[in-house]
C-alpha cells in the first residue's frame, strides 16, 4: 500500500526555474529517500535523509524533512530538460518491509 | 562497476502460464528486493531477501514467490498468470541490512522486466 502522497501530481516549469515537490507519509521512519524514474525505466536513487536530519544537499538537489509533520520536500534548482522525469519519495521504516513509495510527481521541464 | 541486471527486459505471456524473472545485484550487495509497478497501484513491495532468506513479503498472493541464491542473485516466479499481473517488475539491491544497524543505504534498481499477460 502507498505510504503517502506526493504533491503536486504533475508539474511543468521552464528550463532554468526551480522545481519543488512535496511528500507526506503516515508512519514513523528511519529515513526517507527520493528517486527519479525516466519513462517507465528503473529508478535512480537521488538522495537519502535520515530521520534525525532536517536538511540535506546534493548538487542541485535540496531535501528537507519535518518528522513532526511527516513531510519532506525536494527542491531542484536551475532545472534542465534532462530533469524531466517522475520523482518518487520512499520511506524506510527500519524493518524488512522494503521501501514504501508515494505515487510520484511527474516533472516536465519546458525548453 | 556493473549495475543491477534484470532479465528478460520484456515478456509476453498468456493467462494461466507461469514466468520466472531474474535479477543479478551489484557485487557485494546481499540485500535484494522486488517491486511491482502498475499505473493503478504504483510501486508496491513484493519481497526482500538477505543471505538466501526471505525477510518479508508484501501483500501479494501465494502465486508470487521468489528465492535468492548463494551468490545473491535472485529470481521471482509468478504462477497461474492473471491479466492483472501485467506490470513492470523492478529488482533492487542494497548494502542495507535490517536488524544490524546498517539501515541508511539507498537502493540501486535494475531497468525492470515489463511483463504483459494476454
Amino acid at each position: 500500500s502507498q505510504q503517502g502522497e506526493e504533491d503536486p501530481q504533475a508539474l511543468s516549469i521552464q528550463e532554468g526555474e526551480n522545481a519543488t515537490m512535496n511528500c507526506s507519509y503516515k508512519t514513523s521512519i528511519n529515513n526517507l529517500q527520493w528517486y527519479r524514474q525516466n519513462s517507465g525505466r528503473g529508478l535512480v536513487h537521488l538522495i537519502l535523509i535520515r530521520s534525525n536530519e532536517r536538511e540535506k544537499h546534493s548538487g542541485r538537489l535540496r531535501v528537507t524533512l519535518d518528522t513532526s509533520k511527516k513531510s519532506s520536500s525536494l527542491l531542484i534548482t536551475a532545472s534542465r530538460a534532462a530533469d524531466t522525469a517522475s520523482y518518487f519519495c520512499a520511506t524506510d521504516g527500519g524493518g524488512a518491509d522494503g521501501l514504501t513509495f508515494g505515487k510520484g510527481t511527474h516533472l516536465i521541464i519546458q525548453p | 562497476k556493473a549495475g543491477v541486471t534484470q532479465t528478460p527486459r520484456y515478456l509476453i505471456k498468456t493467462r494461466g502460464q507461469q514466468v520466472t524473472l531474474s535479477c543479478s545485484p551489484i557485487s557485494g550487495h546481499r540485500s535484494v528486493s522486488w517491486y511491482q509497478q502498475t499505473p493503478g497501484q504504483g510501486l508496491q513491495f513484493l519481497f526482500e531477501y538477505f543471505s538466501e532468506t526471505q525477510r518479508n513479503k508484501g501483500n501479494f498472493p501465494g502465486r508470487f514467490s521468489g528465492r535468492q541464491f548463494s551468490n545473491s542473485r535472485s529470481e521471482m516466479n509468478v504462477s497461474t498468470l492473471e491479466l492483472g499481473d501485467s506490470a513492470l517488475y523492478l529488482c533492487a539491491s542494497s548494502l542495507r541490512q535490517a536488524g544490524r544497524g546498517t539501515l541508511n543505504y539507498g537502493y540501486t534498481f535494475g531497468s525492470g522486466t515489463r511483463l504483459t499477460v494476454v
